[in-house]
């Protein structure tokens, strides 16, 4: 149980197009999901927090008009990266949290997407 | 640094050994969690360990918690080469809901 997909695994798209990456929570609702961004051999960086039926919060520095989120069910959240360019190319992995263990803030991670910008 | 500090950043040991990585905060937490990440992919969970518990087994993980000296550690036994990846601590603040990481170990195992 706890599976979390993501679509694409992989993008590659042109400066100043728009890419929207799906996160899935397969077997369990998510009231909250998260989403990270991780540059190459660093850690993770939390981008926003994304909680279904309301708008996300967004981290100190992060743009929400440009990375736009949107949870419309308990098992889909959606990050849209608008207008990218080469500086947004990173690995963006989504998690979410299951609500039957959410005091312990127990988060189950997507296999993570590939974002290259040319 | 914000995110708290893991040491060793890369560790490398042959097959057999034991690799011990270390973690260390400055806030108080609810708990504290492991993660591991292969190359590439996505975050595994391995252990969460509560702020009221001292130490935590799995298979050939053992974690231990200290929070009077606010740290952590994450034992491997009996490694193998597929053990080899990053692992990360992640701790949830007793102020927040959300999960801070750090900044990772890299471990390789050799054959």
């Amino acid at each position: 149980g706890a599976v979390v997909s993501q679509h694409p695994s992989r993008v590659i798209c042109k400066s100043g197009t728009s890419v929207k990456i799906e996160c899935r929570s397969l077997d369990f609702q998510a009231t909250t999901m998260f989403w990270y961004r991780q540059f190459p051999k660093q850690s993770l960086m939390l981008m926003a927090t994304s909680n279904e039926g309301s708008k996300a919060t967004y981290e100190q520095g992060v743009e929400k008009d440009k990375f736009l989120i949107n949870h419309a069910s308990l098992t889909l959240s959606t990050l849209t990266v608008t207008s990218a360019h080469p500086e947004d190319s990173s690995f963006y992995i989504c998690s979410a949290r299951d609500e039957r263990t959410a005091h312990y803030n127990e988060q189950f991670f997507g296999p993570g997407t590939r974002l290259t910008v040319l | 640094s914000q995110q708290g500090e893991e040491d060793p950043q890369a560790l490398s040991i042959q097959e057999g050994e034991n690799a011990t990585m270390n973690c260390s905060y400055k806030t108080s937490i609810n708990n504290l969690q492991w993660y591991r990440q292969n190359s590439g992919r996505g975050l595994v969970h391995l252990i969460l360990i509560r702020s009221n518990e001292r130490e935590k087994h799995s298979g050939r993980l053992r974690v231990t918690l200290d929070t009077s000296k606010k740290s952590s550690s994450l034992l491997i036994t009996a490694s193998r080469a597929a053990d080899t990846a990053s692992y990360f601590c992640a701790r949830l603040e007793t102020s927040g809901s959300r999960l801070t990481f750090g900044e990772g170990t890299q471990l390789t195992v050799n054959p």
